[in-house]
């Protein structure tokens, strides 16, 4: 199976600030990654797919790169609401695979 | 608005068998796929298996092949996990998941809320 990394595995950040996460795949994937955010007690939510692909409804604020092994989600201004965990998931081959995760927290 | 709904969850023993249900509605399920994926106490995301819209084609995690199998029955858009020989290390909230496309096998989507497993003797 494709494993999957985050770094880093936490972070602590302030509101306004420039916030990236990266995610690494053992082998190539192509653009087959999404990103997800997950909240204490909530069901995880869907904010890129296809590497770089916004999910209706999601923020501008966040955005995805990369293919092949490389993968990053940037938030561009972190608002209050962003303080979460985030999974990378790479769907290009079964068995699926989830990142570690990366949690966000306050400064 | 999409609504997944699990039942089934509870205390079993090692070695002991449980089938999960996942009620869909608020969406076409005859043209969906449907993924598990369980998050254990405290830890991180595992995709766990996902069934084709039209039953055509099964795909499991390693840790569950063999164990764990998934069906569904588009007239009562209901889908099933069926647990077998369950370990202490499947302890897990155990949540259904669309598929993001419609005929597809891609990212999950809408999630329902999860159902609690815990194994133990």
């Amino acid at each position: 199976a494709i494993q999957m990394t985050q770094s880093p595995s936490s972070l602590s950040a302030s509101v306004g600030d420039r916030v990236t996460i990266s995610c690494r795949a053992s082998q190539a994937i192509r653009n087959d990654l999404a990103w997800y955010q997950q909240k204490p007690g909530e069901a995880p939510k869907l904010l890129i797919y296809s590497a770089s692909n916004l999910q209706s409804g999601v923020p501008s604020r966040f955005s995805g790169s990369g293919s092949g092994t490389s993968f990053t989600l940037t938030i561009s201004s972190l608002q209050p609401e962003d303080f979460a965990t985030y999974y990378c998931l790479q769907d290009y081959i079964s068995p699926f695979t989830f990142g570690p995760g990366t949690k966000v927290d306050i400064k | 608005q999409v609504q997944l709904v699990e039942s089934g969850g509870g205390v079993v023993q090692p070695g002991g068998s449980l089938r999960l249900s996942c009620a869909a509605s608020g969406f076409t399920f005859k043209n969906y796929g449907i993924h598990w994926v369980r998050q254990a106490p405290g830890q991180g995301l595992e995709w766990v298996a996902f069934i084709r819209y039209d039953e055509s084609n099964e795909y499991y995690a390693d840790s569950v092949k063999g164990r764990f199998s998934v069906s569904r029955d588009n007239s009562k858009n209901t889908q099933y996990l069926q647990m077998n020989s369950l370990r202490t290390e499947d302890t897990a909230v155990y949540s259904c998941v669309t598929d993001r496309v419609k005929f597809g096998f891609g990212e999950v989507d809408q999630w329902g809320q999860g159902t609690l497993v815990i194994v133990s003797s």
